[in-house]
């Protein structure tokens, strides 16, 4: 059966601080699709980034960067130099090829402090 | 390019009462739907999705039904609401490529608060 668990319910950095997001994820396919999403308090989920299991390169968009470990079974998320204007809450998904379904965690809200 | 159009973005009901909601979604045929639900401050819970006209998944079992009259429309209805049903529910699509599952895309939400 397919999983996500963001165990970080919430988390407070002051501004400019770097702040890591964890993700841990369960899937018995070996072939499957990981995102990250953003919901400001608007409520609209902002698509982030896509990854497939058969890419375990880690990936840096401006402040943002992911790591990949299947391994571990993880993929975290990093904010370099947070700002406040990332305070949102995180989600993380996992989607098994085939099944159409988006299975996301409990989301992890981060708050950044001026 | 691609647009999903969900509405309405409040919504206040009576307990008992009906529900539909709406959601529709330019620049792309054939895509797959979805309607997720979040309780407040809690996660999203996948309620239902369709891959094709006519054709439904539900995942919970609830007070709640979704219809897809066409390609790109999905509507999630209660013929009668519970207190339980309050919440913000969100209508998303993607589309799939030989087999491979691309990102969902979402709508700006409703919020439901059934008194």
């Amino acid at each position: 059966a397919q999983k996500v668990t963001q165990a970080q319910t919430e988390i407070s950095v002051v501004e400019k601080e770097d702040v890591t997001l964890d993700c841990v994820y369960e899937t018995r396919d070996t072939t499957y699709y990981l995102f990250w999403y953003k919901q400001p308090p608007s409520g609209e989920l902002v698509f982030l980034i896509r990854r497939n299991s058969f890419d375990e390169q880690n990936e840096i968009s401006g402040r943002y960067s992911w790591n990949f470990q299947k391994s571990t079974s993880s993929f975290n998320f990093t904010i370099t130099a947070s700002q406040v204007v990332d305070s949102a809450v995180y989600f993380c998904a996992l989607s098994e090829a085939g099944t159409y379904k988006y299975i996301f965690g409990t989301g992890t809200r981060l708050k950044v402090l001026a | 390019s691609q647009t999903i159009h969900q509405w309405p973005a409040t919504l206040v009901q009576p307990v008992g009462s009906p529900l539909s909601l709406e959601c529709t979604v330019e620049g792309t045929s054939n895509p797959n739907l979805y309607w997720y639900r979040q309780a407040a401050g809690r996660g999203l819970q996948l309620l239902f999705y369709s891959v094709g006209i006519g054709q439904i998944s539900s995942e919970v079992p609830q007070n709640l039904s979704a219809s897809r009259p066409q390609d790109r429309q999905f509507i999630l209805s209660s013929k009668k609401l519970l207190l339980s049903d309050s919440g913000f529910y969100l209508c998303a699509w993607s589309v799939t490529r030989t087999g491979s599952s691309t990102e969902a895309f979402f709508g700006q939400g409703t919020r439901l608060t059934v008194v």
